[in-house]
């Protein structure tokens, strides 16, 4: 089965500020990855992903993220955060092509002025 | 607008009482999803259907779970003799078809189980 670890529950940072959030996956073929965004009180927003290609895949509002095969990582990041991309943000993964998609636990972003 | 839209977007029943959710999924979307999302954790997986079939439900946690898609469109979930342990947010997403993913959620529906 396959499965998403998110390695931190709440990041702090300052605006202008670099931003990585940490995401593995379990999963022995092929993938498809995702990172979706939940601002407060909104419903959840897709900011990319990845099915194949080139492993870095450039997002909405900045975001990147690089998939690494031999560290089963999808990792995010943004080199300069601003105060509205305080929000959670959850990396999901479909594997095996079944449609179900597995979520990780998710990560609280707090941005401050 | 042309969104994922669910009602009522806040239930609260009683333990024992049945409750359904409705989900309109975006119009001409083949695949719709049922997710549950309790505090403090990622949504996980209920169900899924495309068009009127539902091919996976190995994520509804017990048979008082039930959902439907009788027409290919407009999806209900419904819990019946409800449990506290219930309690959570009820997410709806489509796509397009089985192959075009990403999947386009709902706002939810907050279900308070009291």
């Amino acid at each position: 089965a396959q499965s998403v670890s998110q390695h931190n529950h709440h990041v702090i940072l300052s605006e202008a500020a670099s931003l990585e959030l940490g995401c593995n996956y379990s999963y022995g073929g092929t993938v498809n990855l995702f990172w979706y965004v939940q601002y407060p009180g909104q419903h959840l927003q897709l900011l990319l992903k990845y099915f194949s290609g080139d492993p870095l895949v450039k997002g909405i509002k900045g975001f990147e993220a690089e998939f690494i095969k031999s560290k089963f990582s999808f990792n995010l990041r943004k080199p300069s955060v601003q105060w509205s991309d305080t929000a959670e943000y959850f990396c999901a993964v479909i594997g095996g092509g079944y449609q179900k998609v597995t979520f990780g636990t998710g990560t609280k972003l707090q941005v401050i002025p | 607008g042309a969104g994922v839209s669910q009602s009522p977007r806040y239930k609260v029943a009683k333990r024992g009482q049945d409750v359904a959710l409705r989900c309109d999924p975006i119009s001409g979307h083949v695949s719709l999803f049922w997710y549950q999302q309790a505090l403090g954790q990622g949504p996980e997986f209920l169900t899924y259907f495309q068009n009127e079939a539902q091919l996976d439900k190995s994520g509804l946690p017990s048979d008082r779970f039930f959902a439907e898609r009788p027409e290919g469109s407009v999806s209900t979930l419904k819990i019946q003799r409800t449990q506290q342990e219930d309690s959570a947010v009820y997410l709806c997403a489509s796509s397009l078809n089985p192959n075009n993913q990403p999947q386009h959620f709902g706002d939810g529906t907050r279900l308070s189980i009291l």
